[in-house]
């Protein structure tokens, strides 16, 4: 079965700091894969997604993920970190055949300090 | 704006009863997913309809259940609401060739 391992809970940066968020994921193959962004109180917003191609995906807001299979991993970074970055980040993963739904990490909250 | 509608945005009820959260997918979507979200499962899919047929079912409890109209909106009926169905619950429509956008959430608390 899959599944989708967020290992952080909680990451705090300073302000103008870099960040990274690391997604591990188990699949028989290789899944399409999501960042999602959630603030407080709202819905989950797309930052990028990979199905194919460069292993570099840029995506909103200045983030980017590496999609390495050797690691089976996905992790998101951004080089410098603004204040309102602050919220709680899932990663998913989907199928490449079937339904279409996605599968979810339990997800890192992130916290900005100045 | 994402375009997946979904009313109420808050919800509070009492154990025993029974709500009804409703959907409508980005224009021209045939297909509505539906997220829970709490505190100790985290997100969960729950079911996927696809033009008004029931394409895939995730963790749903048989207390739970939805549909999708020929208008393609969908609702989520839970019934004998317990208190540890509080959660956030999404609606999602689909992104070609792969992925979900999903609505604003129903916020549902169970006293």
């Amino acid at each position: 079965a899959q599944s989708v391992t967020q290992p952080d809970i909680h990451i705090t940066v300073s302000e103008g700091a870099s960040l990274e968020l690391r997604c591990n994921y188990s699949y028989g193959a290789t899944p399409y894969l999501f960042w999602y962004v959630q603030s407080p109180g709202q819905g989950l917003q797309l930052l990028l997604k990979y199905f194919s191609g460069d292993t570099l995906v840029q995506g909103i807001k200045g983030f980017e993920a590496e999609f390495k299979r050797s690691q089976s991993s996905f992790n998101l970074r951004k080089p410098s970190v603004h204040w309102s970055d602050a919220a709680e980040y899932f990663c998913a993963v989907g199928e490449r055949t079937g339904a279409n739904n996605l599968f979810f990490g339990t997800g890192t909250r992130l916290t900005v300090i100045p | 704006d994402s375009g997946v509608t979904q009313t109420p945005k808050h919800l509070i009820t009492a154990t025993g009863q029974r709500v009804t959260l409703r959907c409508s997918p980005r224009s021209g979507d045939l297909s509505v997913y539906w997220y829970q979200q709490s505190l100790d499962q985290g997100l969960q899919f729950l079911i996927q309809y696809y033009n008004g047929e029931e394409r895939a079912k995730g963790n749903i409890l048989e207390r739970f259940s939805a549909q999708q109209f020929p208008d393609l909106h969908s609702e989520l009926n839970l019934s004998s609401l317990e208190l540890g169905d509080s959660a956030l619950y999404f609606c999602a429509s689909s992104v070609p060739p792969a992925g979900l956008t999903f609505g604003a959430g129903s916020r549902l608390t169970v006293l």
